[in-house]
C-alpha cells in the first residue's frame, strides 16, 4: 500500500515567522505532488502543486521538492492567523491505482498572533 | 473556483436506507472522483470516473457504486447505508489523471443513524 506521510501536529508557529510543512511518499515512480489547505468545516483547496526538484515559489509559499530523499516539503513565510488550517500532501500513486492521488492525513498549523 | 456542485450539502438517514449523493459540473472535466473524509483516516478515494459510463473502483469502494450518464454529472450511491458510511464526502474534478491537481466540491456530510 503506498503511503503519504505527515506529521500530524498541531504545528504552532507565532504570527509573522516561516511555517515549515514536512510531507514524505513511499511511492519512488511519483511524479506529481500537491499541496491543499483545508479550513475546519470545509474542502480542500490547491494552494500549490509542483512536478521538478527543487523550490516553487509562490508569493508566501514556496514547494520544495526532493525525489532522491522523497520528500516535499510546504514553507509558508510571514505567517498569518489566516493561515491556520490543516494542510493536506498528495502524491500521485504511479504504477497503481492509474496514477491517481494518495492523500496524507494532514498537518494542523495554528499560528499565534 | 471551479465549477464543482454536490448535494445535498447535508442528510442524515437511517440504517438500511438507500442514498444518492450528486456530483455536477461545468467544467467539462474528464475525469471526476468521490472521496471520503474521516478523523484519522484522511482523504480516501472511493470511486472515480474517467468518462461517460466508464468508473473504476478506489480503495474503499464496498457497500458503494457509481454511475456517470453525462459528463457533467457523477452519483454516489449507497445501496443499504451502515452507520460506518457516516462521514464527509467530497466530489473532485480534475483535467488529467494523476497530472493536474484536484478541485473539490463543497462536500456533503452523510449521517446514518
Amino acid at each position: 500500500q503506498k503511503e503519504v506521510e505527515q506529521n500530524s501536529g498541531p504545528l504552532s508557529v507565532p504570527e509573522g515567522a516561516i511555517a515549515s510543512l514536512n510531507c514524505t511518499y513511499s511511492d519512488r515512480g511519483s511524479q506529481s505532488f500537491f499541496w491543499y489547505r483545508q479550513y475546519s468545516g470545509k474542502s480542500p483547496e490547491l494552494i500549490m502543486f509542483i512536478y521538478s526538484n527543487g523550490d516553487k515559489e509562490d508569493g508566501r509559499f514556496t514547494a520544495q521538492l526532493n525525489k532522491a530523499s522523497q520528500y516535499v516539503s510546504l514553507l509558508i513565510r510571514d505567517s498569518q492567523p489566516s493561515d491556520s488550517a490543516t494542510y493536506l500532501c498528495a502524491v500521485n500513486d504511479y504504477g497503481g491505482s492509474q496514477g491517481n492521488l494518495i492523500f496524507g492525513k494532514g498537518t494542523k498549523l495554528s499560528v499565534k498572533p | 473556483d471551479a465549477g464543482i456542485t454536490q448535494s445535498p450539502r447535508h442528510k442524515v438517514t437511517e440504517t438500511g436506507t438507500p442514498v444518492t449523493l450528486r456530483c455536477h459540473q461545468t467544467e467539462n472535466h474528464r475525469y471526476m472522483y468521490w472521496y471520503r473524509q474521516d478523523p484519522g483516516h484522511g482523504l480516501r478515494l472511493i470511486h472515480y470516473s474517467y468518462g461517460v459510463k466508464d468508473t473504476d473502483k478506489g480503495e474503499v469502494s464496498d457497500g458503494y457504486s457509481v454511475s456517470r450518464s453525462k459528463t457533467e454529472d457523477f452519483l454516489l450511491t449507497l445501496e443499504s447505508a451502515t452507520s460506518s458510511q457516516t462521514s464527509v464526502y467530497f466530489c473532485a474534478i480534475s483535467a488529467s489523471q494523476g497530472e493536474a491537481p484536484l478541485h473539490f466540491g463543497n462536500g456533503t456530510r452523510l449521517t446514518v443513524t
